[in-house]
C-alpha cells in the first residue's frame, strides 16, 4: 500500500493569484495522478504526471492552468495558476499500486 | 469510451437494514471495477475490486459486490448497516489490464439513519 501526503489540506485565495499544492508518496512510484473533485461532483482526472517527462493532462485541462511539476519518483506538485471561483474544488493527488489506486486527503480549495 | 453511472445520489437506509447501491458501467473493452467509500473530509479509501474470477468480491467493513457482466452492473451491498457507514460511495472503472486512468462515477451519498 502508499501513504500519500497532501499539503495544503484546504486554503481560502483571492480570484487571480495561484496555489501550489504538493503531493509526497512513501514509496518510490512511476506514476502519480492529480483529480479535481468539484462540489456535489465526482473526480475527475486532471493529468498524468511521470518523473522526467512533461504530464499528460486530459481533455479540458490545459499545462498553463494546472502545472505540474514531478521532480523524483515520491513527489509531485500541482499549481492551479490565475484563480477563479470555479476552480474551487477538492484537489486530489493519486498512485496506483498493484491495480489499487491511493489518494491522498485533498485539499480543500475556496477561491473568493 | 467508458463511463459509469451511479442512479442513486442519495440512500437513506435506518441502521441495522441492508442497503445496495448501484452501479451500471459500459465499456467495450474489459475492465476492472472498483468501489470507493469517501468519508467527510477524507481522501478516497478502497473498498473492494473486481479484477476477475469470482464474480462476488468481498471487501472491507462487510460489504460485497456483484459482478454482472450480461447487466454490466456491479452492486454494492451491506447486510446490515452501522451509522459509521455514512459516507459518500464512489463506483469507479478502469481499461483492463490497467491503464492507470479510473473513471468514476458521480457517487451516492449514503446516510444511515438511528
Amino acid at each position: 500500500s502508499a501513504v500519500i501526503s497532501q499539503k495544503p489540506s484546504r486554503d481560502i485565495c483571492q480570484r487571480g493569484t495561484s496555489l501550489t499544492i504538493q503531493c509526497q508518496v512513501d514509496s518510490q512510484v512511476t506514476m502519480m495522478f492529480w483529480y479535481r473533485q468539484q462540489p456535489g461532483q465526482s473526480l475527475t482526472l486532471i493529468a498524468t504526471a511521470n518523473q522526467g517527462s512533461e504530464a499528460t493532462y486530459e481533455s479540458g485541462f490545459v499545462i498553463d492552468k494546472f502545472p505540474i511539476s514531478r521532480p523524483n519518483l515520491t513527489f509531485s506538485t500541482l499549481t492551479v495558476s490565475n484563480m477563479s471561483p470555479e476552480d474551487s474544488s477538492i484537489y486530489l493527488c493519486s498512485v496506483e499500486d498493484n491495480t489499487e489506486a491511493f489518494f491522498g486527503q485533498g485539499t480543500r480549495l475556496t477561491v473568493v | 469510451a467508458q463511463s459509469v453511472t451511479q442512479l442513486d445520489s442519495q440512500v437513506p437506509v435506518f441502521e441495522e437494514a441492508p442497503v445496495e447501491l448501484r452501479c451500471n458501467y459500459s465499456s467495450s473493452v474489459s475492465v476492472y471495477l472498483f468501489w470507493y467509500v469517501q468519508y467527510p473530509n477524507q481522501g478516497l479509501q478502497l473498498l473492494l475490486k473486481y479484477l476477475s474470477g469470482s464474480t462476488l468480491v468481498k471487501g472491507i467493513n462487510g460489504f460485497e459486490a456483484e459482478f454482472n457482466k450480461s447487466q454490466t452492473s456491479f452492486h454494492l451491498r451491506k447486510p446490515s448497516v452501522h451509522i459509521s457507514d455514512t459516507a459518500e460511495y464512489f463506483c469507479a472503472v478502469s481499461e483492463a489490464p490497467g491503464t492507470y486512468k479510473y473513471i468514476f462515477g458521480t457517487g451516492t451519498r449514503l446516510k444511515v439513519l438511528a
